[in-house]
C-alpha cells in the first residue's frame, strides 16, 4: 500500500539551531516527492519537487534531498517566520493520485 | 489574482442540513481536486476531475457529491450533514506534477 510517513510529528528548535525533517515514503512507482508549507489557516504552498533519488532542492534556509525510500528538509539557521507545518507528498504513475504525510510542526523561538 | 479560490471559507451548519463548497481555478489547469484535512493535519483525497470528467473518487460516502461544470471549477456538495464530517476541505489544481491548493474551507457541523 503506497504511503507517507513523517517525522517528527512535532520539532522546536531556537533561532539559528538547524534540524532535518523527514519523509519516508512506499510506493509503487515514485513519479516526484514533493515538500509544502502549510500556515495555520492556509492551504499548503508549494515548496520543492524531487524526482530521483540523489537529487537536491534549496530554497534561502531549506534544502530538500531524497534516497530512494525518504526525503529529508533540511532547515539551516532556522528563523521564527519558518515556523510552520511542513508536508510532504508522494505522486505514484497512477500520476493523478498524490499521497500526504501528516506532516511536522515547527515552531522556531526567538 | 489568487490561483485557486474556494467559498466560503467558514461554514457553520447544523446536522441534516446540505451545504456546498465552490472552487475555481483560474491556471488552465486540467485536472482538479478535492482533499479532506482532519484534526491531525493529514491531507486525503476525496475526488478527481479531469478536464470535467471524474477520474478519481475515493472511499468517500455518497452523500458527497463533486460536480464539474468546466474544467475551470470544481464544486462539491455534501447532503445529509454529519458531525465527523467537520474538517477543511481543500480545492487544488495541478497540471503534470504540481498541485496548487486553494485556502481552504472550514465547516463545522453542530
Amino acid at each position: 500500500e503506497d504511503q507517507v510517513t513523517q517525522s517528527p510529528e512535532a520539532l522546536r528548535l531556537q533561532e539559528g539551531e538547524s534540524s532535518s525533517l523527514n519523509c519516508s515514503y512506499t510506493v509503487s512507482g515514485l513519479r516526484g516527492l514533493f515538500w509544502y508549507r502549510q500556515d495555520p489557516g492556509k492551504g499548503p504552498e508549494f515548496l520543492f519537487t524531487l524526482y530521483s533519488a540523489g537529487e537536491e532542492k534549496e530554497k534561502e534556509r531549506l534544502k530538500a534531498t531524497l534516497t530512494k525510500k525518504e526525503s529529508f528538509l533540511h532547515i539551516t539557521a532556522p528563523k521564527p517566520e519558518d515556523s510552520a507545518t511542513y508536508l510532504c507528498a508522494v505522486q505514484a504513475y497512477n500520476f493523478n493520485k498524490f499521497y500526504f504525510g501528516s506532516g511536522t510542526k515547527l515552531n522556531v523561538k526567538p | 489574482d489568487t490561483a485557486v479560490s474556494q467559498t466560503p471559507k467558514y461554514l457553520v451548519t447544523q446536522m441534516g442540513n446540505d451545504k456546498s463548497i465552490k472552487c475555481e481555478q483560474n491556471l488552465g489547469h486540467d485536472t482538479m481536486y478535492w482533499y479532506k484535512q482532519d484534526s491531525k493535519k493529514f491531507l486525503k483525497i476525496m475526488f478527481s476531475y479531469n478536464n470535467k470528467e471524474l477520474i478519481i473518487n475515493e472511499t468517500v460516502p455518497n452523500r458527497f457529491s463533486p460536480k464539474s461544470p468546466d474544467k475551470a471549477h470544481l464544486n462539491l456538495h455534501i447532503n445529509s450533514l454529519e458531525l465527523g464530517d467537520s474538517a477543511v476541505y481543500f480545492c487544488a489544481s495541478t497540471q503534470g506534477n504540481t498541485i496548487y491548493f486553494g485556502e481552504g474551507s472550514w465547516l463545522t457541523v453542530v
